[in-house]
């Protein structure tokens, strides 16, 4: 079964360093999601992309983080500097096109210390 | 934009017993409502999802309602099991089309503990 692959599993960065995650969709899928879930709380939209175009950034703080789908497949997420509230869960999803099931990948656990 | 909130935040049931999660969203062109459910350390996946075209689906002991008027949907399973226990999520989606690219938002999570 097509999974959505994601790199690194885990992360440990010092706070003002660069960090970067990649991720993978599903093969032929046109949308896609990068999430930030905080413990305990619902996962939250950063960027969506429709092929590799950015259709939604409303919520990806601009000034330290950015996103790329250059090609329309694969897609990198960077923050840049690291701050200790970045610590959290990336997740990263796609879907087939917007309104079709999203599929979440394992996702790229942060730690800024 | 969208808000979705979702309650409650733990539940607690013993093995066999029903267990119910309840969310609401605020707008109103939302017409895709998908539920996900999260084990420890795992991805969330869906288990269920209801479009605003129908008012229930069922699959096995996993039902959905939603009530447009009131802006709510519901989570239901039934003959709960261990295997149940995990956190899940509700979402809301706009896929009113045009320039729309159908942002999915999420409720807060439940843990839900099932007790053999």
């Amino acid at each position: 079964e097509a999974e959505v692959a994601q790199s690194p599993r885990y992360k440990i960065t010092e706070k003002s360093q660069a960090v970067a995650f990649w991720c993978d969709p599903i093969s032929g899928h046109a949308t896609l999601y990068w999430y930030r879930q905080i413990l305990g709380q619902g996962p939250e939209l950063l960027v969506q992309f429709q092929d590799e175009s950015v259709v939604d950034d409303s919520q990806l703080p601009k000034d330290r983080f950015s996103a790329e789908r250059l090609k329309g497949v694969d897609s990198t997420l960077k923050i840049q500097p690291a701050e200790l509230g970045d610590s959290a869960m990336y997740l990263c999803a796609s879907s087939l096109v917007s309104y079709t099931e999203a599929f979440f990948g394992q996702g790229t656990r942060l730690t800024v210390v | 934009g969208e808000n979705v909130e979702q309650h409650p935040s733990t539940l607690s049931v013993q093995e066999g017993d029903s267990a119910v999660i309840k969310c609401t969203y605020s707008d109103s062109a939302s017409n895709y409502f998908p539920w996900y459910k999260q084990e420890l350390g795992k991805r969330p996946q869906l288990i269920i999802d209801i479009r605003s075209n129908v008012g229930e689906k069922k699959d096995q002991r996993i039902a959905v309602t939603l009530n447009k008027t009131a802006k709510h949907f519901s989570l239901h399973i039934t003959e709960t099991q261990p295997e149940d226990s995990a956190v899940y999520f509700c979402a809301a989606r706009n896929n009113a089309g045009g320039t729309s690219y159908g942002k999915l938002t999420f409720g807060q999570g439940t843990i839900l503990t099932v007790h053999p």
